[in-house]
């Protein structure tokens, strides 16, 4: 099985820079991936790992280190409508993803 | 426009009845999964499909069962409906291979008195 951590909530300024951490353990690990989440809405789909490193997109960055179990994600020159909740999921060998309970972002003017 | 659909929006139940949340995705995924999301715990799987004619149990399998009848429906039934399966449910599907991704419906937000 999975267990994956990440904080509940943070709070950031408009135009600042937010790292959400993740850290997980697994028993069979087959990537990481982070979804967006607004209130009232869906999970979308905003990044995916599988090997060491850094993934950029645009104003967002994931790093993972499988070694370590820890994966960020990085929200730069934040938004007003970057407010959501940010959920952290691991895939196993089964190609099933179990998530975290996710990381309440607030931007602030 | 391709995706993902989930009916009812919202429903109110009575304890006892039974319950059919509908999902129907028209991008030919293979796999499909329903999740339920419950405030502080996060995403849990329930019941997944990897391919037309098979079913799997997720996390929290316990009073739903599921049918995968063809590739683009993925019904999820409550058989007799309690309160602590008072939830928001999600639809979710992906093509099944190696670095696929899985794409959300709206969700059904559900309230079992």
């Amino acid at each position: 099985g999975q267990n994956i951590d990440q904080p509940t909530e943070m709070t950031a300024t408009e135009g600042a820079i937010v790292q959400i951490n993740c850290t997980y353990q697994t028993s069979g690990f087959n990537g990481l991936f982070w979804y967006q989440q607004h209130a009232g809405e869906a999970p979308t789909f905003l990044s995916y790992n599988v090997l060491d490193g850094l993934e950029e997109k645009g104003r967002f960055s994931s790093f993972l280190s499988r070694s370590k179990g820890y994966s960020y994600l990085l929200l730069k020159e934040l938004q007003m409508k970057d407010s959501a909740s940010y959920l952290c999921a691991v895939r196993d060998r089964d190609y099933k993803l179990s998530f975290g309970a996710g990381t309440t972002v607030t931007v602030r003017a | 426009i391709a995706g993902i659909t989930q009916a009812p929006t919202s429903q109110i139940l009575a304890a006892g009845r039974r319950m059919t949340l509908r999902c129907t995705q028209d991008m030919r995924h293979n796999a499909m999964y329903w999740y339920r999301q419950d405030l502080g715990l996060g995403l849990r799987l329930i019941h997944y499909s990897n391919t037309a004619g098979t079913t799997g149990k997720g996390e929290v399998p316990d009073g739903y069962s599921v049918s995968r009848a063809n590739t683009d429906d993925f019904p999820l039934t409550l058989a007799s409906a309690v309160p602590s399966q008072t939830s928001v449910y999600f639809c979710a599907s992906s093509d099944g291979t190696g670095g696929d991704t899985q794409y959300f419906g709206p969700g059904t937000r559900l309230t079992v008195l």
